[in-house]
């Protein structure tokens, strides 16, 4: 049973460009959830969705940021215009059941030059 | 607005030694994880503590739960090298159950010295 899914592993964008980060669940699991890593700290919060749904996106950012999750594929963090602020770790989760235990990716490294 | 606070932010030891990495939340939640990321890499799931007094156990690393106090510990006993690493711990902010996002504390460096 594979795990949950990121890619891609590294990411380098310009100033300005947008930036898709992609995530996979584990098999079975309709919950996704998004976090952002910034060096030497937690992990914060940004979205949580479930399929063709936003359940909660109280830490994204009001601009520039949107995520989705579609019926079929995986589900889409996506950066517009990004700015070396955006530079982080993006970590995805996924659960399934009662106890909503999340699992989470490998993460995709965002570097913005 | 759920705050989590962990201490120490950076802890180093020697091996064969036992400390304790403490956890307080400021608001009530019935749902407490600890995490463990080694540099680089990403989240491994250590405990998932439930209900209050909860304890739960994996070789030489212990974790609790006290909903009142709003605080976990997590134990290590005769500390080892392999051990070193970043270890959160994370709520969820709603009580009663509901797949939400988590709340991570900043996370404690761990190193383990021979």
């Amino acid at each position: 049973n594979a795990g949950v899914m990121q890619n891609p592993r590294h990411l380098v964008r310009r100033r300005g460009q947008e930036a898709r980060l992609r995530c996979s669940p584990m098999k079975g699991h309709s919950h996704v959830y998004w976090y952002r890593q910034l060096p030497e700290e937690g992990l914060k919060f940004m979205v949580y969705l479930q399929k063709e749904n936003i359940i909660d996106e109280s830490g994204m950012p009001k601009e520039r940021f949107s995520a989705e999750f579609p019926k079929e594929g995986p589900s889409i963090l996506r950066i517009q215009q990004v700015v070396r602020g955006d530079s982080a770790a993006y970590f995805c989760a996924s659960s399934y059941g009662q106890v909503r235990e999340q699992y989470f990716g490998p993460g995709t490294r965002l570097t913005v030059t | 607005e759920l705050k989590v606070e962990q201490n120490p932010l950076f802890l180093s030891m020697q091996e064969g030694k036992n400390y304790t990495i403490y956890c307080n939340y400021s608001t009530t939640s019935d749902r407490l994880y600890w995490y463990r990321q080694d540099p680089g890499k990403s989240l491994e799931s250590l405990f998932v503590l439930l209900s209050n007094g909860a304890v739960k156990q994996e070789g030489r690393l212990m974790a609790s739960l006290d909903t009142k106090a709003r605080l976990s510990t997590l134990h290590i006993t005769a500390a080892v090298h392999d051990l070193s690493a970043t270890y959160f711990c994370a709520v969820s902010p709603y009580s009663g159950g509901g797949a939400d996002g988590l709340t991570f504390g900043k996370g404690t460096h761990l190193i383990i010295q021979p």
